[in-house]
């Protein structure tokens, strides 16, 4: 177990509604990292948050939005979804922020599915 | 080409054996090199990290950087049912956004 918890763990919903995933990260851990999960393939990067501000974007649309609270917990939203979005989403912290070697566990994944 | 290229497999090795599972990367400028485990339906479990050229062992398994060739690799000795799995390579680029990314993973099947 590393720590990281993740909720819901499964969620159900119809094309154009909007998805908020959670994530509690590890203690003593300031970032948090999302990726997208689509099945056979790898964790693809949406985006990191580092001390509440976002730290990097991988190649995802504005319709996919985070934030992250001073706790270190952060959310991940999705508007306007598509079938396309069914996928597993994985969070991940860790505790060197912008540091090279920085290591990232990751929690139990929220697996969306798409209507 | 894709960033970071992994074999999907399926890799099969009996009980016992040394399972080899291989990784290239396309940013000459990467760092950090991680190997994760991901059980069927579960998520990406850290195995081992790789920061400088040559190996890293834990345990049974062993992690090997070439910067020049720009390859990683990870050797698991003694290979035994439960390391059936996918094992998916990470490889943290050049630049400072935190972002991991990984290979499309090789799935390893360990047979009794």
């Amino acid at each position: 177990e590393t720590g990281v918890t993740q909720s819901p763990t499964h969620l159900i919903k119809t094309r154009g509604q909007q998805v908020t995933l959670r994530c509690s990260s590890q203690s003593g851990h300031n970032t948090v990292s999302w990726y997208q999960q689509a099945l056979g393939q790898g964790p693809q990067f949406i985006f990191q948050y580092y001390r509440e501000e976002e730290n990097g974007r991988g190649n995802f649309p504005p319709r996919f939005s985070g934030l992250q609270f001073p706790n270190y917990s952060s959310e991940l939203n999705v508007n306007a979804l598509e079938l396309d979005d069914s996928a597993l989403y994985l969070c991940a912290s860790s505790s060197q922020g912008l540091a090279v070697q920085e290591t990232q566990y990751f929690g139990p994944g929220t697996r969306l599915l798409v209507l | 080409q894709k960033e970071v290229e992994q074999n999907s497999g399926p890799l099969s090795v009996p009980e016992g054996a040394i399972a080899s599972l291989n990784c290239t990367y396309s940013d000459r400028g990467s760092q950090s090199f991680f190997w994760y485990r991901q059980y069927s339906g579960k998520s990406p479990e850290l195995i081992m990290s790789i920061y400088s050229n040559g190996d890293k062992e834990d345990g049974r398994f062993t992690a090997q950087l070439n910067k020049a060739s720009q390859y990683v690799s990870l050797l698991i000795r003694d290979s035994q049912p439960s390391d059936s799995a996918t094992y998916l390579c990470a490889v943290h680029g050049s630049s400072n956004t935190g972002k991991l990314i990984f290979g499309q993973g090789t799935t390893l099947q360990v047979k009794p």
